[in-house]
């Protein structure tokens, strides 16, 4: 597997600190996003980004935050006002518009607050 | 707001008998629909898609604009096809995607 890489696998952090989760990828998509996975809940959308130096919030983002300076990363802060962060995180990529943008995962980031 | 149900969180087949995981959804628009699968300790990637009308590793699915649903269907189910899969809707114009709960699949010696 390439293309979308994503670190740490696991990662632990102590109530009320910020973490930052790092995703990079090099399939030169324009689009980047972030997905929580809880059992039982599915996928949902944290933020994304169509394009670089922009980002727009998913159905969750409340206690997270993103930035897009270069165009191969995107990385997520989970902020101690994120109330239940304990998750596991997928990071995805694609072509911006198009019939056939498929997104393309990251292996995924387990996050545990201790 | 679109929405994405399925309603099966778990399915236990035999191997040989036909396996169908449902997906239904709410959008006022005309969707794409997508199914992604995530096998044991692999990421999740694509399965299909509703525009391409194809069959991958012997599985269909037809949208159904009527029941508004998207149904993931296999007549012979195959050990290998166990895994956790995903309905996906995506906006007509956009890039984003809106997925069900997922539905995981076992299927049986």
């Amino acid at each position: 597997d390439g293309g979308i890489t994503q670190s740490p696998k696991y990662l632990f952090r102590k109530e009320g600190q910020n973490v930052t989760l790092s995703c990079e990828q090099n399939l030169n998509h324009d689009a980047m996003y972030w997905y929580r996975q809880d059992p039982g809940q599915g996928l949902r959308l944290i933020y994304y980004s169509q394009i670089v130096n922009d980002f727009q919030k998913g159905d969750i983002a409340e206690g997270y935050s993103v930035s897009r300076e270069k165009k191969e990363s995107f990385p997520l802060t989970v902020t101690s006002a994120q109330k239940n962060p304990t998750a596991f995180y997928l990071c995805a990529s694609s072509i911006r518009t198009g019939t056939y943008n498929e997104q393309f995962f990251g292996p995924g980031t387990r996050l545990t607050v201790l | 707001a679109q929405r994405v149900t399925q309603p099966e969180k778990l399915l236990s087949v035999f191997k040989g008998a036909p396996v169908e995981l449902k997906c239904n959804y709410s959008y006022s628009g005309s969707p794409e629909l997508f199914w992604y699968v995530q096998y044991s300790r692999q990421r999740l990637q694509l399965l299909l898609r509703h525009i391409s009308r194809e069959s991958i590793k012997g599985f269909t699915a037809d949208l159904n604009k009527g029941e508004t649903s998207f149904h993931l269907k296999k007549p012979f189910a195959q050990e290998e096809d166990s895994a956790m899969y995903y309905c996906a809707l995506r906006e007509t114009s956009g890039s984003r995607l809106t997925f069900g709960e997922g539905t995981q699949l076992t299927v049986n010696p």
